[in-house]
């Protein structure tokens, strides 16, 4: 079984400021895959960045990083230059060997504020 | 490339009532799967499917029927409509290991489903 926390109900940012988003994952298989999604009040799930559990360097996509932790087992969301369309929420989520599921946590729900 | 679509977009059904939601992805990605979304919730797997005839359950299938005939085509079927089965439904795709879209799980714009 896998599991996500994401501890951050909702958290505030400053626009133009880094805002780090927590996630920690359970998994008991060898390989698995981490994904961050954004969820803006418009309903659609937009993918952000993926990390494999075997790449060497962090995953980054642009203003979008992840700060991977594989002792930790965490996996969080860096966002920097926060804008105003930033604010959304924020799905932390798992694949493991059964690559056609994912495993979702709770979300966090960011603002940003000007 | 369409991606992932769904349809309806929106649905009100009366308990007891049947009807099948539709999903499909032109990517030619084997594996494919629907979640359902409840109010300030994330997102559960009710079933999935690593390729065409090859269905598996997620974490919340009683309810659900799903089939995978083609490998475009993934619809869920609900048997007998209940209440609790208001939600936002979404299905997504994503290519197999060593496909270029591997590392992206793709969602359709989602169906809003109510049942009174």
């Amino acid at each position: 079984a896998q599991k996500i926390t994401q501890t951050q109900p909702g958290m505030f940012v400053q626009e133009k400021e880094a805002v780090t988003l927590d996630c920690t994952y359970d998994t008991s298989d060898p390989s698995y895959g981490l994904f961050w999604y954004k969820q803006p009040s418009s309903g659609e799930m937009i993918f952000l960045i993926y990390q494999g559990s075997y790449d060497q360097q962090n995953a980054t996509e642009g203003r979008y990083s992840l700060n991977f932790q594989k002792a930790r087992k965490s996996a969080n969301l860096v966002i920097s230059a926060s804008q105003l369309g930033d604010s959304a929420m924020y799905f932390c989520a798992i694949s493991g060997t059964s690559y056609g599921k994912l495993t979702f946590g709770q979300g966090t729900i960011l603002t940003v504020h000007p | 490339n369409a991606g992932v679509t769904q349809t309806p977009k929106f649905q009100v059904l009366k308990t007891g009532q049947s009807m099948t939601l539709q999903c499909a992805q032109d990517m030619n990605h084997e594996y494919m799967s629907w979640y359902r979304q409840d109010p300030g919730m994330g997102l559960r797997l009710i079933h999935y499917s690593v390729g065409a005839g090859i269905t598996d359950q997620g974490e919340v299938p009683n309810g659900y029927n799903v089939s995978r005939s083609t490998t475009e085509d993934f619809p869920l079927r609900l048997l007998s409509a209940a209440p609790s089965q208001t939600s936002v439904y979404f299905c997504a795709s994503r290519g197999a290991s060593g496909d270029p879209s591997y590392n992206e799980q793709f969602f359709g714009p989602g169906t809003r489903l109510t049942v009174l």
